[in-house]
């Protein structure tokens, strides 16, 4: 079945840093999977933070950017300089086509240091 | 705009007692419906999804069961629950296949 790997557990940044969330995945169809990152900040519910539909497009919010790589089954999230408050668990996740299910990789939470 | 509320918020239950877990969302017509779960320190487990009223189908088997009453509501209920199911319940929503889901704030649910 599909699968998704992340970067595991805790990832310490310093603020002002640059950030990289690893994320590959391995999907059964043949055509081209939605690729997603959901973050949970604390205190407050799993939400979307940004996604991609197609091959080599990139996605892009709140200052973080994941590019779709089919090439390298890759969708690594990244930010140029991280803050605080960005401080929460991220999830890299896919949804292939036409079984509405949803695979999502372990989580890994980001912790910003001042 | 589109509301999802989650109930209750937290349950502590007894191994083998019976157990409902509900989830409405408000504002959307015919959403896709669908239930997680996650183990404390695991990974989102997608358990059931529900396309349309009456019609579940089931992703993961964990002796659990769920139902969609309504074209708002999606219930999940066990009649026994073990020690294994407890974790953090998520119900979620989406307007199409892999289109972004939409989670509600969760049940916390402690088997003891």
């Amino acid at each position: 079945g599909d699968s998704v790997t992340q970067t595991e557990g805790q990832v310490t940044v310093s603020e002002s840093k640059s950030l990289i969330i690893n994320c590959t995945y391995s999907a059964t169809s043949i055509g081209y999977p939605n690729l997603f990152w959901y973050v949970r900040y604390p205190g407050e519910g799993l939400q979307l933070l940004l996604k991609v539909i197609t091959a080599g497009q990139k996605g892009s919010s709140r200052g973080f950017e994941a590019t779709y790589n089919k090439e390298a089954t890759s969708f690594h999230l990244q930010k140029a300089s991280v803050q605080e408050s960005d401080s929460a668990v991220y999830y890299c996740a896919l949804s292939n086509t036409g079984n509405y299910k949803y695979v999502f990789g372990a989580g890994t939470r980001l912790k910003v240091i001042a | 705009a589109q509301t999802i509320h989650q109930w209750p918020v937290a349950e502590i239950k007894a191994v083998g007692s019976p157990l409902s877990l509900g989830c409405t969302i408000k504002g959307k017509s015919s959403p896709n419906l669908y239930w997680y779960w996650q183990a404390t320190g695991g990974t989102l487990q997608q358990l059931f999804y529900s396309i349309t009223v009456g019609q579940v189908e089931s992703v993961v088997q964990l002796n659990l069961s769920a139902s969609r009453p309504k074209d708002d509501q999606f219930i999940l209920s066990t009649e026994k629950l073990l020690l294994s199911h407890s974790g953090f319940y998520l119900c979620a929503w989406s307007l199409w296949d892999r289109g972004t889901l939409y989670f509600g704030a969760g049940t916390r649910l402690s088997v003891l």
